[in-house]
């Protein structure tokens, strides 16, 4: 499959804490993606980690990729009640992108 | 800068009627085209993509059909809907590769009763 899976399946955290969900695929990739969905609108582009590149930040996230493990994480430090959203990973598969189930977040204030 | 266009924001249709959905692209030339479906709750499940005018890949066998009458414009039809068509349609494009990221409209809430 090259779906990438994402877990856990639902996070729930207090603001201000981190919060961090891993995603898992099968095949050899050239990248990986995160998207975030909030809820009722389309996804929304946050990272993307080349297969040659094994950590990425953008403000206050940070990604990181084992390809030997075959999977990421996506880290959210200092999280904020607007990051209350849907987390998916994605990899490529020719000349499309398929997508998990995705992480549902929930940051509490 | 590209901007990308889906309508309706919402729809709801009776069981057996036709579909159509419509989504443009503006600021580009020739983008990869695709269009998701999710049911609520759940994951995307990508239905058709499009890497030309007239050229349609369909990923799952089911009661939908995708054109691309033009280069920027990726239309979604069924003839009679049904009651498991319901759920959130999103347009994407991306550009050159498949494999690079991909900008997605607000999506359409399509209910069949």
């Amino acid at each position: 499959s090259q779906q990438g899976e994402e877990d856990p399946q639902a996070l729930s955290i207090q603001e201000g804490e981190n919060a961090t969900m891993n995603c898992s695929y099968k095949t050899s990739i050239n990248n990986l993606q995160w998207y975030r969905q909030n809820s009722g609108r389309g996804l929304v582009h946050l990272i993307l980690i080349r297969s040659n590149e094994r950590e990425k930040h953008s403000g206050r996230l940070r990604v990181t990729l084992d390809t030997s493990k075959k999977s990421s994480s996506l880290l959210i430090t200092a999280s904020r009640a607007a990051d209350t959203a849907s987390y998916f990973c994605t990899i490529q598969g020719a000349q499309k992108l398929v997508f998990g189930q995705g992480t549902r977040l929930t940051i509490n204030p | 800068s590209q901007t990308i266009h889906q309508w309706p924001a919402t729809l709801v249709q009776p069981v057996g009627s036709p579909l159509s959905l419509e989504c443009t692209v503006e600021g580009t030339s020739n983008p990869n085209l695709y269009w998701y479906r999710q049911a609520a709750g759940r994951g995307l499940q990508l239905l058709f993509y499009s890497v030309g005018i007239g050229q349609i890949s369909s990923e799952v066998p089911q009661n939908l059909s995708a054109s691309r009458p033009q280069d920027r414009q990726f239309i979604l039809s069924s003839k009679k809907l049904l009651l498991s068509d319901s759920g959130f349609y999103l347009c994407a494009w991306n550009k050159d590769r498949g494999h690079e990221k991909l900008f997605f409209g607000s999506g359409t809430q399509l209910s069949v009763l």
